[in-house]
């Protein structure tokens, strides 16, 4: 059971435009969903992060959106860049025995072409 | 932000031998520390949850006994791979910290069983 998906395998992006992320969730427990960069053989860096009780947060190039009736959220980059290309991935959290537990999606490879 | 330092970062070991991998937190203590393993090409699938002092919480389809995991003092988490086999080959990623948004993720180990 697929708790958090995220559609696109890959995205591929032209420098200085926008690149948008989708992730669509199931569980309407989760309290926190978050976005990681991830590199080839490196762990997940932590990027931006959106409470469920929010609809937008900004940081910087970074915004994510989360429509909650949908249960999808997604990730703007702009003006994306070539350090951008990475692969993302979408997670949630679901507070369980006192800690968050962390569900992610499958990933998204973002290539940002000069 | 902070940092979590897992060991090694990659290893090769012969079917049927064990594996042992570290995952330090540098600069903060750490209640609760995060397993996860990813296959190529797919998410980051949790394995299971450990607490400084007690025993891990295991998710379903994850033999404990196979994945011994030890969270002895409140900067060290190991994870102990036993009678290893090819199929156990994978990205093997610790997480430090139980609050999602102050969630630090190690570099990763490259587990290959030959």
């Amino acid at each position: 059971d697929q708790q958090v998906k995220q559609n696109s395998p890959s995205l591929s992006v032209q420098e200085g435009r926008i690149s948008i992320l989708n992730c669509d969730y199931t569980n309407s427990m989760f309290d926190y969903f978050l976005w990681y960069k991830k590199y080839p053989a490196e762990g997940p860096t932590f990027l931006i992060s959106i409470s469920s009780i929010k609809d937008k947060n900004e940081d910087g190039r970074f915004t994510v959106f989360l429509n909650k009736s949908a249960k999808h959220l997604s990730l703007h980059i702009v003006p994306s860049q070539p350090g951008d290309s990475a692969v993302y991935f979408c997670a949630a959290s679901l507070r369980r025995q006192g800690a968050q537990k962390l569900v992610f999606g499958q990933g998204t490879r973002l290539t940002i072409n000069p | 932000g902070a940092v979590v330092s897992q060991h090694p970062s990659w290893v090769i070991c012969k079917s049927g031998t064990s594996v042992k991998i570290e995952c330090r937190s540098l600069d903060f203590q750490a209640t609760t520390m995060f397993w996860y393993r990813q296959f190529p090409k797919q998410s980051l699938m949790l394995m299971a949850t450990s607490n400084e002092g007690s025993k891990a919480t295991y998710e379903q389809g994850v033999e404990k006994d196979k994945f011994l995991i030890n969270h002895a003092s409140l900067t060290l988490s190991t994870l102990t791979v036993t009678s290893a086999h090819p199929e156990d080959s994978s990205f093997y990623i610790c997480r430090a910290g139980g609050q999602a948004t102050e969630a630090f993720f190690g570099q990763g180990t490259r587990l290959t069983v030959v």
